[in-house]
């Protein structure tokens, strides 16, 4: 079964720092991988997904996520915090075939003047 | 296009009271997802449907929660009778294929129950 640890409930960073949010995933196929963001009283909106091919993914708002299958990782990052980034992020995870998507818990990222 | 639609968007009910959600998926999906969320144990996948199929309902709670796909425009999520303990957001997401696919989440049922 395919699962995801996100590292960190909350991350503070301060506007035009660097954001790094931490996703680990466990999938015993090559697995997809995702991350989602939420506004508060919204529902989520996918930033950006890997699937096969390049490793380094870019998404929307200037966000990008690394897989990096020798550290079963894929962290989001994104080289200058803007106000408007303030939301929870979750990581997410599916294995090749029809299969359902599972979700991390979330990291709330507080991003502050 | 409209997005997902969900209705109500907000809905308090009372201990022992039927509840029913209702979601449009997007126009041409054929994959529909039934997602909880709350603080305790974050989003959670209740029930998923492919062309209008229930595929995997492992996550639905027990068995006062039941959902329906009559057809490719509409679904229905019930709690009957409804606890305290259901209330958390729902949220419906669609997909054009499968969860390999980008999902479109709705804007969420807010449930109370007291």
């Amino acid at each position: 079964a395919q699962s995801v640890t996100q590292l960190g409930s909350h991350v503070s960073v301060s506007e035009g720092a660097l954001v790094l949010l931490r996703c680990n995933y466990s999938s015993s196929v090559p697995p997809y991988l995702f991350w989602y963001v939420q506004y508060p009283n919204q529902g989520l909106q996918l930033l950006l997904k890997y699937t096969t091919g390049a490793t380094l993914v870019k998404g929307i708002n200037g966000f990008e996520a690394e897989f990096k299958k020798s550290e079963t990782s894929f962290h989001l990052t994104k080289p200058s915090a803007h106000m408007s980034d303030a939301a929870e992020y979750f990581c997410a995870v599916v294995g090749t075939g029809f299969q359902k998507l599972v979700f991390g818990t979330g990291t709330r990222l507080l991003v502050s003047p | 296009d409209a997005g997902v639609i969900q209705s109500p968007r907000h809905e308090v009910t009372e201990m022992g009271q039927e509840v029913t959600l209702r979601c449009k998926p997007i126009s041409g999906h054929n994959s529909l997802f039934w997602y909880r969320q709350t603080m305790m144990r974050g989003l959670e996948l209740l029930i998923y449907f492919n062309n209008n199929v229930p595929i995997d309902d492992s996550g639905m709670p027990e068995d006062r929660f039941s959902a329906k796909m009559p057809n490719a425009s509409f679904s229905t999520l019930k709690i009957q009778p409804s606890e305290p303990r259901d209330s958390a957001v729902y949220f419906c997401a669609s997909s054009s294929r499968d969860g390999n696919e980008k999902l479109f989440f709705g804007s969420g049922t807010q449930l109370s129950v007291l």
